[in-house]
């Protein structure tokens, strides 16, 4: 069966442009998250989404950084007036009915985002 | 500040050795441990996960050990094969809050 996917693959942009990463959960998964995973890091939680709603965004560094998920399927994450220090992989995982710790996260394969 | 804080950062194993990676953390509310493997290129992957109520946990040639009081948990990879070779992640959460640490590269060299 398909698993997350996430598009585009890779992102070049230039410094101050706007981005949209975009993440398409496993079918019927009602939790999906978005991760920052710089190079020789491990990821680090942005964005918690229960449904349509962001049940938890304590991660986003600051508020060029925003993510929707209107339907409750597919999310996308927007990065405004890129800087360089953006520049990371951007994974999504998702997760069956209820989230949190106990239910597994499956990850896409990231958006690699280069900020020039 | 590091909430999980893994080692090493590489290791180098002969195959069928037994590379063994740790973690520890400071937080006493965390109540799951996962470990995740990844490929150049791919999302991370869960391998195996254990609650704190348990000190050991096995699936197939992978093994936890889990030291609640020294909060402090480890990766064992019995018979380990080239195909092992991949960087791999501990983690720690509590409800929908998921740290990582900072992950190991491991290479099995046949």
């Amino acid at each position: 069966g398909a698993g997350v996917s996430q598009t585009p693959s890779n992102k070049v942009t230039e410094k101050g442009k706007y981005v949209e990463l975009r993440c398409d959960p496993i079918s019927g998964h009602t939790a999906l998250y978005w991760y920052r995973q710089s190079l020789g890091q491990g990821p680090e939680f942005l964005i918690y989404f229960q449904g349509t709603g962001a049940a938890d965004d304590s991660g986003l560094p600051n508020d060029r950084f925003f993510a929707v998920r209107p339907e409750g399927s597919v999310s996308t994450l927007k990065i405004q007036r890129t800087e360089r220090g953006d520049s990371a992989v951007y994974l999504c995982a998702s997760s069956p009915a209820g989230g949190g710790s106990y239910n597994e996260q499956f990850f896409g394969p990231g958006t690699r985002l280069t900020v020039l | 500040q590091q909430q999980v804080k893994q080692s090493p950062q590489s290791l180098i194993v002969q195959k069928g050795g037994i590379p063994i990676i740790n973690c520890a953390y400071e937080n006493t509310a965390f109540d799951y441990f996962p470990w995740y493997q990844q490929f150049p290129g791919k999302g991370p992957a869960l391998l195996i996960a254990i609650r704190p109520d348990v000190s050991e946990k096995k699936e197939g040639r992978f093994t936890i050990s889990f030291n609640k009081s020294a909060k402090q948990f480890s990766l064992h990879i019995m018979d380990s094969q080239p195909g092992d070779s991949a960087t791999y992640f501990c983690a720690a959460s509590r409800g929908n809050q998921f740290y990582f640490g900072t992950g190991t590269s491991l290479t099995v060299i046949p």
